[in-house]
């Protein structure tokens, strides 16, 4: 069966640091991958997502940047946090069989951003 | 990538049917019709998709009229559990949530 993993679950960062959010998925090859990250109390925005190892699809601009190194890797990156990049990040994976639209979500980090 | 409509709230009880409307006039063509539900510091969950007609699943039914600018996912007999943010999204390869519909159900 498919699994999806993202680390770490909390992270609590000062304005100025760097970021970097894993997601890795198990069970599957060649997904098409996701980042997602939802405001407090808001809706989810998707960030990036990408179709295949080294393709990446940025959704909105912004100071993050993803990575995708492995097939089955995703990461989230950012040299500089800022304020405003606090909130729940999610990261899902869809497969590419039929003509599904199920995504699977992994279970989110909590990012704080102080 | 058609935009989507749906209320920002609604309320039920325990037992009643519920039914959330979500209007997409851009709908393309190749567009699919899929709904979420997220549960509060938890990723969506996937309830159901449809093209056009009816949908059913052991969870919700989905209606999708033949011009198919609009959709409404019914939840029968809906509990305390159903309690939750739901998403209606149109998809072509990519998803993006909007700010989805609020269920509350009371006892």
């Amino acid at each position: 069966s498919q699994t999806i993993h993202q680390w770490p679950a909390t992270l609590v960062q000062p304005v100025g640091s760097p970021l970097s959010l894993e997601c890795t998925v198990e069970g599957t090859s060649n997904p098409n991958l996701y980042w997602y990250r939802q405001a407090a109390g808001r809706g989810l925005q998707l960030l990036f997502y990408s179709v295949g190892i080294g393709q990446i699809s940025s959704e909105v601009p912004q100071n993050l940047s993803a990575s995708r190194p492995q097939d089955r890797q995703f990461i989230l990156s950012s040299k500089k946090l800022l304020l405003s990049d606090s909130g729940f990040y999610l990261c899902a994976w869809r497969g590419l069989a039929g003509v599904s639209y199920e995504q699977y979500f992994g279970p989110g980090t909590r990012l704080t951003v102080t | 990538l058609a935009k989507t409509t749906q209320p920002i709230s609604m309320d039920s009880y325990e037992g009643q049917e519920v039914n959330i409307t979500c209007s997409h006039n851009n709908i393309a063509t190749n567009d699919y019709i899929t709904w979420y539900q997220q549960f509060p510091s938890q990723g969506p969950r996937f309830i159901i998709q449809g093209y056009k007609t009816k949908v059913t699943n052991e969870v919700a039914s989905l209606f999708i009229p033949a011009d198919r600018k609009s959709s409404t996912l019914s939840l029968p007999r809906v509990s305390l559990s159903d309690t939750a943010v739901y998403y209606c999204l149109v998809v072509d390869y990519k998803l993006s949530f909007g700010a989805g519909t609020t269920v509350t159900v009371r006892a």
